[in-house]
Formats: C-alpha cells, sequence, structure tokens
C-alpha cells in the first residue's frame, strides 16, 4: 500500500497570502496524484488530478505540481473561502487508493 | 448538475448490518465507476470500495473486504454499500463519490454530502 505523507499538518495563514502545502509518496506514484479541498459538513471537491491539471471550474489560483514521490499544491493568493483542509490521492497503485492525511489551511 | 444524495447511516450495534444508499443523477449513471470513500471522527478520508461502469468490476479495501459487498442498480440511478458484521472502527461519514469514466480512474470528480454510520452498542 502506498502511504502519502503531508505536511504541514496545520497552516496558518492571512487571506492574501501564498499557501504551499506538500505531498510526499512512499514509492513513485508517477503523475497519479489528486488534490481535494474539504470543508466541514461539506462535499470535498476535486482541485487538482495527475499532478497538476484543474478539474473543471477551479480558479487558476489552485496549481499543482510534482512527479514520483514529491508533490505541491500552491495556493497563490488565499481567498477567505479557501481556508479548508486539503487531501492528497493516489490512483497509481491501487487497490486500494489512498488519501494523505491532510494539511489544515487555517486563518492566521 | 451532478447530484449524489446518500442515505442509509445511522446508529447500530457491533456485529450488525446496515445498507446504505447514493442516488445519482444529472449525468448517465450506467457508463461511470462510482466509489465509496469514509472519514472517521477526526480522520482523514479512506477510499472503501469502488464499482466500475459497465464492467461490473468491484474493489474493496482490506479493512472492509469480506464485510461490505458495494452493489449497483443502473436502471434506479442508485449504488448501494451492504455493511455486515460492522465494528466500532467502521463508525464514519460515509460519501459516494463519481469517478471520471467507465473504468475505474479513481479520480474523483463529484461527491455526495455523506451519511452518518455510527456502530455503538
Amino acid at each position: 500500500e502506498i502511504v502519502l505523507t503531508q505536511s504541514p499538518a496545520t497552516l496558518s495563514l492571512s487571506p492574501g497570502e501564498r499557501a504551499t502545502l506538500s505531498c510526499r509518496a512512499s514509492q513513485s506514484v508517477n503523475r497519479f496524484l489528486a488534490w481535494y479541498q474539504h470543508k466541514p459538513g461539506q462535499a470535498p471537491r476535486l482541485l487538482i488530478y495527475d499532478a497538476s491539471n484543474r478539474a473543471t471550474g477551479i480558479p487558476a489560483r489552485f496549481s499543482g505540481s510534482g512527479s514520483g514521490t514529491d508533490f505541491t499544491l500552491t495556493i497563490s493568493s488565499l481567498e477567505p473561502e479557501d481556508f479548508a483542509v486539503y487531501y492528497c490521492q493516489q490512483r497509481s497503485n491501487w487497490p486500494p487508493v489512498t488519501f494523505g492525511g491532510g494539511t489544515k489551511v487555517e486563518i492566521k | 448538475e451532478v447530484q449524489l444524495l446518500e442515505s442509509g447511516g445511522g446508529l447500530v450495534q457491533p456485529g450488525g448490518s446496515l445498507r446504505l444508499s447514493c442516488a445519482a443523477s444529472g449525468f448517465t449513471f450506467s457508463t461511470y465507476s462510482m466509489s465509496w470513500v469514509r472519514q472517521a471522527p477526526g480522520k482523514g478520508l479512506e477510499w472503501v470500495s469502488a464499482f466500475s461502469g459497465s464492467g461490473g468490476s468491484t474493489y474493496y479495501a482490506d479493512s472492509v473486504k469480506g464485510r461490505f459487498t458495494v452493489s449497483r442498480d443502473n436502471s434506479k440511478n442508485t449504488l448501494y454499500l451492504q455493511m455486515n458484521s460492522l465494528r466500532a472502527e467502521d463508525t464514519a461519514i460515509y460519501y459516494c463519490a463519481k469517478d471520471t469514466g467507465n473504468i475505474v480512474a479513481a479520480i474523483f470528480d463529484s461527491w455526495g454530502q455523506g451519511t452518518l454510520v455510527t456502530v455503538s452498542s
């Protein structure tokens, strides 16, 4: 099973600041990595798939990069609605599909 | 607009059973793979099971294999999860998620709001 480790666990930032979230895989997942945003009481939302492809309707301030074992989600300028938990997920070697433990982006 | 509505959650005793449903609309249900993903209290997301679109293939996490059964009724646009021999560690919000194609690609582009399952005596 591929283990995904996200860091940091919590990111405290102010609106307008840049957010950089990391996801590291226990073995190569090529570029088969996605990012999701999840707010309490809401459905998770696909942001990025296959490392760098924005999903439909996702604003350009969200970008993904990386390949192999190291990936990054960048939010270029935080909007108030961006404060949430973010998960990475791999589909390179499944089952099982695996998710990272999440990074909470909170308001500083 | 894609809509996924889960139902069937509730309180069940350890060893008991429950069947979850996910009613889908806004897309051609039969041509998309679907998955169940859960979130235990205070924990992250955990993939549970997948069912391919028209091919009939099913997949399970080791933690539920042999206890849970995923099925779908394409005539009713509904995905199901039959959960037997429930354990306390199965307590979670269960989400259904739509995949991006007929074959399981494990890219979940739409999710429901979830249904809460609590396993407790």
